[in-house]
């Protein structure tokens, strides 16, 4: 059984601090892996989607990472502002057509 | 596209009453999925339809959980009855062509039963 893990639960950083999100996970037969932001009382918003065969996805400021034998990617995140803080969730696929396995995610606090 | 549109927003119902979840996908979607948000398990999905047919429903917690997509276009998630312990905000999402291509998710229904 998949198991996604993200440590730690909440992280809070000065404002322009570049930054590292991790996520493990325990099968390494991964179809592919998503980064997710959820603002609170909101809906997740897909970041970044990286294919198994990928190591890399970047959009903006945001880079993710993949690397399948160690079972783990991080979520880089440059100059942080404020308007970042929210919870970044991360969640794997095993299939095409088979359901995502999420981490319980990181609450990052960006401080002014 | 209004993106994947939930409703209600919030539910408060009381214990044993029936609660009915609805779903309307982005046009053109292919899957659908609904999820389960709590802070003890985080999210975890509870079904999804591929072309309107049931895939997956391992995660429906038991009888008391029916999901149903009559069209592309829209589906509900209904528990009967409802339990506390129900409590929590369910997602929908809707991707094209399955997990392959991202999740496009609604703002979430907040359930509470007292």
């Amino acid at each position: 059984k998949q198991e996604v893990t993200q440590i730690p639960a909440a992280l809070s950083v000065p404002e322009g601090e570049n930054l590292v999100l991790n996520c493990s996970f325990t099968d390494s037969a991964i179809y592919n892996l998503q980064w997710f932001r959820q603002d609170p009382g909101k809906g997740l918003t897909s970041l970044l989607l990286i294919q198994s065969s990928q190591r890399e996805q970047t959009s903006g400021r945001l880079n993710a990472s993949l690397d399948k034998s160690s079972g783990r990617s991080t979520l880089y995140i440059a100059a942080s502002q404020p308007g970042d803080s929210a919870t970044y969730l991360c969640a794997v696929g095993t299939g095409a057509n088979s359901k995502l396995t999420f981490g319980k995610g990181i609450t990052l606090s960006v401080r002014p | 596209d209004a993106g994947v549109i939930q409703s209600p927003r919030h539910e408060v119902t009381e214990m044993g009453q029936e609660v009915t979840l609805r779903c309307k996908p982005i046009s053109g979607h292919n899957s659908l999925f609904w999820y389960r948000q709590t802070m003890m398990r985080g999210l975890e999905l509870l079904i999804y339809f591929n072309n309107n047919v049931p895939i997956d429903d391992s995660g429906m917690p038991e009888d008391r959980f029916s999901a149903k997509m009559p069209n592309a276009s829209f589906s509900t998630l209904k528990i009967q009855p409802s339990e506390p312990r129900d409590s929590a905000v369910y997602f929908c999402a809707s991707s094209l062509e399955g997990v392959g291509y991202g999740y496009t998710f609604g703002s979430g229904t907040r359930l509470t039963v007292v």
